[in-house]
């Protein structure tokens, strides 16, 4: 089984910080990636994660516990811009590279 | 990372004709992927597309609804056949590319087909 989950909708302030859960079945893990898609664009890659731990980049950082099948993506200092639908995506073994998303977190951000 | 210009961006298509989508890549890639997003929804794969072999088709896409040609290393296009309103999404290709810590997937920018 491949079940990405992650909520559907998500509220927060600017300037405050968010984050976003996923969970994932366990068997034939691969990597774990999140992707940012603004209404009416393509998704655009934000981050990788293959081990445990946490990767920073900027106001973006991404965890990952294999044991758990659980990621989340950090947003710090959240700006207006960062209004977005965020997809959680699995590579698994048994599905060669291909990126399996979860049906998207959206974020809406307020002033 | 790689570019990929896919066309057209959208189209409006009468019921039971068909579609081609074109993705040219601006490097060669082994695999390349393709997906598709209703709206308001997440993407999902339709099938990966293999150089030199038939495309592997994810459950519920068969090849005589999405046929893929992959000719080459950088070039693929999917058709949508037979088209009815339900085919109404954006159809999306992707390639998985090198990135500066690991690897990641380049999308091209869509195709909005709208079936009336």
């Amino acid at each position: 089984g491949q079940n990405i989950d992650q909520p559907t909708e998500m509220t927060a302030t600017e300037g405050a910080i968010v984050q976003i859960n996923c969970t994932y079945q366990t068997s034939g893990f691969n990597g774990l990636f999140w992707y940012q898609q603004h209404a009416g664009e393509a998704p655009t890659f934000l981050s990788y994660n293959v081990l445990d731990g946490l990767e920073e980049k900027g106001r973006f950082s991404s965890f990952l516990s294999r044991s758990k099948g659980y990621s989340y993506l950090l947003l710090k200092e959240l700006q207006m811009k960062d209004s977005a639908s965020y997809l959680c995506a699995v590579t698994f073994r048994e599905a060669g590279t291909a990126l399996i998303f979860g049906k998207g977190t959206t974020l809406s951000v307020s002033s | 990372s790689a570019v990929i210009s896919q066309k057209p961006s959208r189209d409006i298509c009468q019921r039971g004709t068909s579609l081609t989508i074109q993705c040219q890549v601006d490097s060669q890639v082994t695999m390349m992927f393709w997906y598709r997003q209703q709206p308001g929804q997440s993407l999902t794969l339709i099938a990966t597309a293999n150089q030199g072999s038939e495309a592997t088709y994810e459950s519920g896409f068969v090849i005589d609804k999405f046929p893929i040609s992959r000719p080459n290393l950088t070039f693929s296009t999917l058709t949508v056949s037979n088209m009815s309103p339900e085919d109404s999404s954006i159809y999306l290709c992707s390639v998985e590319v090198p990135e500066t810590d690991g690897y990641g997937y380049t999308f091209g920018s869509g195709t909005r087909l709208t079936v009336v």
